[in-house]
């Protein structure tokens, strides 16, 4: 049984690029979040996605931006990068929007 | 705005020793969820406690819910190097899977 996986698992960027992030959900789950982490911090909230739909949205920019495809499936967007973006973005499953999660990996995001 | 607060947020010590880990807050939660997290890998759920007052086990670590459900701890029996991690606390406010997360206890156990 596959759990959260992420693509790619690091990513070296140039200030004012643009980037994709992919999540597979774990197998039976139907609700993905987005959150990001810095170096020895706890993770902070991005975005929910639930039947396609932006459920939730936590304090980030409208650069920050998602999407959920009909098999689970997630994307993160992230435009015009920042320095202060560099940080593990990790993703999540869950049944129907509850907790507890299943986190994968993340993809750790450099910006020069 | 609900916060965790978690203290300390580094520690290290030698292997054999007991610790403990605070996560408080000045709101109610009705529950809070701990979360064990390697370099290199996500957070892993470590337990979820629901009742005030609740007591759970998992082998060497005890996790406590306190009784007015504003703050829990987690305590650590002869730590073992594979112990070392950064451990988090986190909350479902709403109960809606966005989790608010404590800002993380480094832990290293040496040898």
């Amino acid at each position: 049984d596959a759990g959260v996986t992420q693509s790619p698992t690091h990513l070296i960027k140039t200030r004012g690029q643009q980037v994709t992030l992919r999540c597979s959900p774990k197998s039976g789950h139907d609700t993905v979040s987005w959150y990001q982490q810095a170096l020895g911090q706890g993770p902070q909230f991005i975005f929910q996605y639930y039947e396609e739909e932006e459920r939730q949205r936590g304090n980030f920019p409208d650069r920050f931006s998602g999407h959920q495809f009909p098999n689970y499936s997630s994307e993160l967007n992230v435009n015009a990068l920042l320095l202060g973006d560099s940080a593990l973005y990790l993703c999540a499953s869950s049944i129907y929007r509850a907790s507890p999660l299943h986190f994968g990996n993340g993809t750790r995001l450099t910006v020069t | 705005t609900q916060l965790l607060e978690q203290s300390p947020q580094f520690l290290s010590i030698q292997e054999g020793e007991n610790l403990t880990v605070y996560c408080n807050s000045s709101s109610v939660f009705s529950s809070l969820q701990w979360y064990r997290q390697e370099p290199g890998e996500g957070p892993v759920l470590l337990v979820t406690v629901v009742t005030g007052g609740e007591v759970k086990k998992l082998k060497r670590l005890t996790f406590q819910f306190g009784d007015a459900r504003k703050d829990s701890s987690l305590h650590i029996t002869a730590a073992q190097p594979g112990d070392t991690g950064l451990y988090l606390c986190a909350g479902d406010p709403s109960n809606t899977g966005k989790l608010i997360f404590g800002q993380g206890t480094t832990l290293q156990v040496k040898p």
